[in-house]
């Protein structure tokens, strides 16, 4: 079965504490993605990778942290630096190159901070 | 940096009617335009795309055009149906670049029996 997935599906983190999110792919995909959504604001690029230990902060990337050690995974941290943790983080992949550009994205993780 | 601005952020529409909804983009490399669809409580999934050697394209009950000139690309749903009702998403990016996707704020459309 080929897809993109995270794990956790809900996350609750205390404050101070760092969480790291989950996402694999078995897409053979090189770029994949971390976006924050949050009502009314769309998605917001937190930071992105085209190939294995390479990886661009995007818009609010502050308070996150990214590893692409293998080319199926790209884990998310929220540090404690990320002032307002509480979210709906979405992964996404795709290739990379002029054709076959369709991103696809993850079930999402919620997490909360209590 | 890139932005990508999409209006509006609601629509309301009887069913049977057409809905559009409009981006723009403010990288003039961008060549690379999709809209995404995201359901309540899943994932956003690709409904369309266009490249920036065309013009329209057309799937169906959807369309999307695209104007580099003025960096403006809209969609277009016609004989709206209740299944229609979700927040829809477009984005932007240079494809075969360092394929970075930014998208627009969402559009939260309402197709009413």
């Amino acid at each position: 079965d080929g897809g993109i997935t995270q794990s956790p599906k809900y996350l609750f983190r205390k404050e101070g504490q760092n969480v790291t999110l989950s996402c694999e792919q078995n897409l053979n995909h090189d770029a994949m993605y971390w976006y924050r959504q949050d009502p009314g604001q769309g998605l917001r690029l937190i930071y992105y990778s085209q190939i294995v230990n390479d990886f661009q902060k995007g818009d609010i990337a502050e308070g996150y942290s990214v590893s692409r050690e293998k080319k199926e995974s790209f884990p998310l941290t929220v540090t404690s630096a990320q002032k307002n943790p509480t979210a709906f983080y979405l992964c996404a992949s795709s290739n990379i190159g002029i054709k076959n550009t369709e991103a696809f994205f993850g079930q999402g993780t919620r997490l909360t901070v209590v | 940096g890139e932005n990508v601005e999409q209006h509006p952020s609601t629509l309301s529409v009887q069913e049977g009617d057409s809905a559009v909804i409009k981006c723009t983009y403010s990288d003039s490399a961008s060549n690379y335009f999709p809209w995404y669809k995201q359901e309540l409580g899943k994932r956003p999934q690709l409904i369309i795309d266009i490249r920036s050697n065309v013009g329209e394209k057309k799937d169906q009950r959807i369309a999307v055009t695209l104007n580099k000139t003025a960096k403006h690309f809209s969609l277009h749903i016609t004989e709206t149906q209740p299944e229609d009702s979700a927040v829809y998403f477009c984005a932007a990016a240079v494809s075969g670049g360092y394929n970075k996707l930014i998208f627009g704020a969402g559009t939260r459309l309402a197709v009413h029996p």
